[in-house]
């Protein structure tokens, strides 16, 4: 069973074009995020949710908007997509808050050409 | 300075050996700590929390060091199936995660 599961795996599309990335959490957590990985590893939070509310919200280009329809499940839909939002796209989810362990999602691999 | 660094590696290590290096952050008021491994092209993947007393994991010992403000993470008898990038993270409410350390285990 899939702990934590996103869809799609891989993206490429064009830029101007607009997609979404789903993610969905089978753990029973309270508590999900969207993380960007870009060419250099490095690991950045982009936005968090706690029971479908926003309590991190990095700065981000506005074109990036987070939905959280239940607790179990934090989309992120991209606007206008740009040849540097090319990177590797991690959900993940813990127990109440940011302060315990997270299990991450498989990541979704976007090429933006 | 960075909020959580890391030496990024590459740390060569026999098979066998034992590797240790750490994990420095500048927020005294920093609560929690975790290791992740992270091989390549995946997630990142929990290793262990690390706590104030230091713990153990087989192989794998977590020591924290609040005075100077760093983490470690030592691996003894290292197996090839060890080589991956180790990520910490520390948190004071925000999560931090560092950039890595890359470590390449050798037949």
């Amino acid at each position: 069973d899939t702990a934590v599961s996103q869809t799609p795996k891989y993206l490429v599309t064009q830029m101007g074009n607009d997609k979404s990335i789903k993610c969905e959490q089978n753990l029973g957590h309270d508590t999900m995020y969207w993380y960007k990985q870009d060419s250099k590893k490095f690991l950045k939070i982009m936005f968090s949710y706690n029971n479908k509310e926003l309590i991190i919200n990095e700065t981000v280009p506005n074109r990036f908007s987070p939905k959280s329809p239940d607790k179990a499940h934090l989309n992120l839909h991209i606007n206008s997509l740009e040849l540097g939002d090319s990177a590797v796209y991690f959900c993940a989810s813990s127990a109440s808050g940011t302060m315990r362990e997270q299990y991450f999602g498989p990541g979704t691999r976007l090429t933006v050409t | 300075r960075k909020e959580v660094e890391q030496d990024p590696g590459p740390f060569n290590v026999p098979e066998g050996a034992t590797v240790a290096f750490n994990c420095t952050y500048s927020n005294s008021a920093s609560q929690s700590f975790f290791w992740y491994r992270q091989d390549c092209r995946k997630e990142p993947k929990l290793l262990m929390s690390v706590y104030s007393s230091g713990n153990e994991d087989g192989r794998f010992t977590a020591q924290l060091n609040r005075a100077s403000q760093y983490i470690s993470l030592l691996i003894r008898d290292s197996k090839l199936s060890d080589s991956a990038t180790y990520l910490c993270v520390v948190s004071w409410g925000k999560l931090q995660f560092g950039a890595g350390t890359q470590v390449v285990v050798t037949p």
